[in-house]
């Protein structure tokens, strides 16, 4: 079992809709990170958490340390959204990052 | 700003040659990433330096790879003898003060290798 799980793996959806991906971790971490990876393979932090929930823009990020789970929802969805949404954490004691497999997003027009 | 950049961009290697390939973090960085991409998987971590240091080599996957960052600032991942199995994008990632992942990181554009 992967240490960073995400869920849904691909997600469709129209332009305007509401989306969550979410994330859930096995370990002790230190911290969260969501990232955006655009084709072409360029990588992007959009939060680092490490307690409840931060906003910037149309992107919201929580994290419940208690239940190891973290969410990214984006509000008021558009095509340039399109991306793969990666999760990592900071295993306590770990100097690198360890990746969830990454949520496929595809908004259409 | 200039960010962190990446070279080459692509490498297409014969199998038993090796490779250096060169990641340029954002100047005054303490800490520097190498990770490893597989085809459709999520970027697996293989090292980290601070400043010159190397603090963590714990992904390297075998004494093939080697890294170094001998001045603090450009850092070389160097792959001997490649196996097919090294094909991957290499992703390099600098930030700014030195507490490992504790902190936003700056991803370069990675370095596509592919080796034959």
């Amino acid at each position: 079992k992967n240490e960073v799980e995400q869920s849904p793996q691909n997600l469709t959806a129209q332009e305007g809709e509401f989306i969550t991906i979410n994330c859930s971790y096995s370990v002790g971490i230190s911290a969260l990170h969501w990232l955006q990876q655009h084709p072409g393979g360029g990588i992007v932090s959009l939060f680092m958490l490490s307690s409840g929930k931060k906003k910037h823009g149309r992107l919201i990020a929580t994290i419940n340390i208690q239940e190891k789970h973290s969410s990214l929802h984006i509000t008021a969805s558009h095509p340039r959204d399109s991306a793969v949404y990666i999760c990592a954490v900071i295993r306590g004691g770990a100097d690198g990052l360890t990746f969830g497999k990454g949520t496929h997003l595809i908004i259409q027009p | 700003g200039a960010g962190v950049s990446q070279s080459p961009r692509y490498k297409v290697a014969k199998r038993g040659q090796d490779v250096a390939l060169r990641c340029d973090p954002i100047s005054g960085h303490v800490s520097l990433f190498w990770y490893q991409q597989a085809l459709g998987q999520g970027p697996e971590f293989l090292t980290y330096f601070q400043n010159e240091a190397q603090l963590d080599k714990s992904g390297l996957p075998s004494d093939r790879f080697f890294a170094e960052r001998p001045e603090g600032s450009v850092s070389t991942l160097k792959i001997q003898r490649t196996q097919q199995e090294d094909s991957a994008v290499y992703l390099c990632a600098s930030s700014p003060i030195g507490l490992a992942g504790m902190n936003e990181q700056f991803f370069g554009p990675g370095t596509r290798l592919t080796v034959l």
